[in-house]
């Protein structure tokens, strides 16, 4: 089993619907990080929790340490948002962050 | 603005070949990451430095070699590439380990 798992592994959705991307892991953490990846490789860090919940225009992230799950969330969501998105954690004991295998996510117009 | 540049986009190498990926960052950060991705895996830690000649394996160290003469610079190398190590090879570099990672545009490696 993946210490970090994420939900759903693809998703399609329609312009402008509400999007909920799932990550649990079973690691004690020091943080988690989410990650955007858009086709041809660049990854660009979107969030960094380690409590709470952060929002960025129309993105919102929030995370329940004792759940160990973090979900992060996408408002009126628009083809340019289309994506691989990955949450890693920062692994509590060797600071090494461990990351899921990522959602994709296409949002047709 | 963090930048984080990496030698080429694409490489296209034989078996046998030595290969070397380079990466420099322009934001004097202590920490730089060797990643590699693959379908259905994730990123996966080859290598990671943490200071100037100083380096710790990460996950899947077999087969790889790295090189920190200069703290902007992050080079690993694979001394005699096989055709499992085709891939995606992504460098990040942070200022400290927990905080968040910059990454290049990535490698697109295939050994033939």
């Amino acid at each position: 089993k993946n210490e970090v798992e994420q939900s759903p592994q693809n998703l399609t959705a329609q312009e402008g619907e509400f999007i909920t991307i799932n990550c649990s892991y079973s690691v004690g953490i020091s943080a988690l990080h989410w990650l955007q990846q858009h086709p041809g490789g660049g990854i660009v860090s979107l969030f960094m929790l380690s409590s709470g919940k952060k929002k960025h225009g129309r993105l919102i992230a929030t995370i329940n340490i004792q759940e160990k799950h973090s979900s992060l969330h996408i408002t009126a969501s628009h083809p340019r948002d289309s994506a691989v998105y990955i949450c890693a954690v920062v692994d509590g004991a060797t600071n090494k962050l461990i990351f899921g295998t990522g959602t994709l996510l296409a949002v047709q117009p | 603005d963090v930048k984080v540049t990496q030698s080429s986009r694409y490489l296209v190498k034989r078996t046998g070949e030595k290969v070397f990926l380079e990466c420099v960052q322009d934001m004097d950060h202590e920490n730089m990451f060797w990643y590699r991705q693959d379908p259905g895996l994730g990123l996966r830690l080859i290598y990671f430095s943490y200071d100037v000649k100083m380096k710790e394996k990460g996950d899947i160290p077999e087969g790889y070699s790295v090189s920190r003469e200069k703290k902007e610079r992050f080079s690993l190398i694979l001394e005699s590439a096989s055709t499992n190590q085709t891939s995606m090879y992504l460098c990040a570099s942070s200022f400290f380990l927990e905080e968040t990672q910059y990454f290049g545009p990535g490698t697109r490696l295939l050994v033939l």
